[in-house]
């Protein structure tokens, strides 16, 4: 078990509708990533967050926004959805060192998302 | 475009025998970092390495960080069945624009043969 947590573990929309992912970091962890990964892919970076502002932005789709709360856990938004954007949605975390570097990143178990 | 490669995109391996697969960055690296996702799981972080030219081990894992910090080897001697998935490597880019978050290979899809 990684300490992060994402939901829900298996999504199924249809077209044009939005969805909210959920993640919720290990304890500690200031920074969190959002990853994509559709079948048989990398790792598509999307966006990242360190104590609630965003601090790095991927090929992210104006369709799709991120945020992260005061209680660190952040959300991902996706809209006016696409059958392409039918993927495995990863959350990272980690901790940053005193020189202001991210250790390594703890993934959660993504959250599997089908558009129909 | 994808700033840091990796090669091949599939490894087929007999049991029992040694394979590397290759991570190669566009841009100095200030750390690699390694990462094995299994069928079905998720990404796990396996090492870091920082200093050029450093070298680890883990049992069967030898990872390699070249000396001008663009490229980075993974070697597995004497493949296992539960070597089996795929092996991301991950870097940080020294340039500004990338920030500080860490760019994934396309990672190395590895299958054993029995």
């Amino acid at each position: 078990d990684s300490g992060v947590t994402q939901t829900p573990k298996h999504l199924i929309t249809a077209t044009g509708q939005r969805v909210t992912l959920r993640c919720s970091p290990r304890s500690g962890d200031l920074s969190v990533y959002w990853y994509q990964q559709s079948l048989d892919q990398g790792l598509q970076f999307l966006i990242q967050y360190y104590n609630g502002e965003e601090r790095a932005k991927g090929n992210i789709l104006e369709r799709f926004s991120a945020q992260q709360f005061p209680d660190l856990h952040s959300e991902l938004n996706l809209s006016s959805l696409e059958l392409g954007d039918s993927a495995l949605y990863f959350c990272a975390s980690s901790e940053r060192t005193r020189q202001g570097l991210d250790t390594e990143a703890f993934f959660g178990q993504g959250t599997r998302l089908t558009v129909v | 475009g994808q700033q840091v490669m990796q090669i091949p995109q599939y490894q087929h391996v007999q049991e029992g025998e040694d394979f590397t697969t290759y991570c190669n960055s566009s841009t100095t690296l200030s750390n690699i970092q390694w990462y094995k996702q299994r069928p079905g799981g998720h990404p796990v972080f396996l090492i870091q390495l920082v200093k050029s030219g450093e070298v680890k081990k883990q049992k069967r894992l030898t990872f390699q960080f070249g000396e001008a910090k663009k490229n980075s080897s993974l070697h597995i001697t004497a493949t296992q069945t539960t070597d089996v998935g795929t092996y991301f490597c991950a870097g940080r880019l020294m340039i500004k624009a990338a920030g500080n978050k860490l760019t994934f290979g396309g990672g190395t899809r590895v299958l054993v043969k029995p």
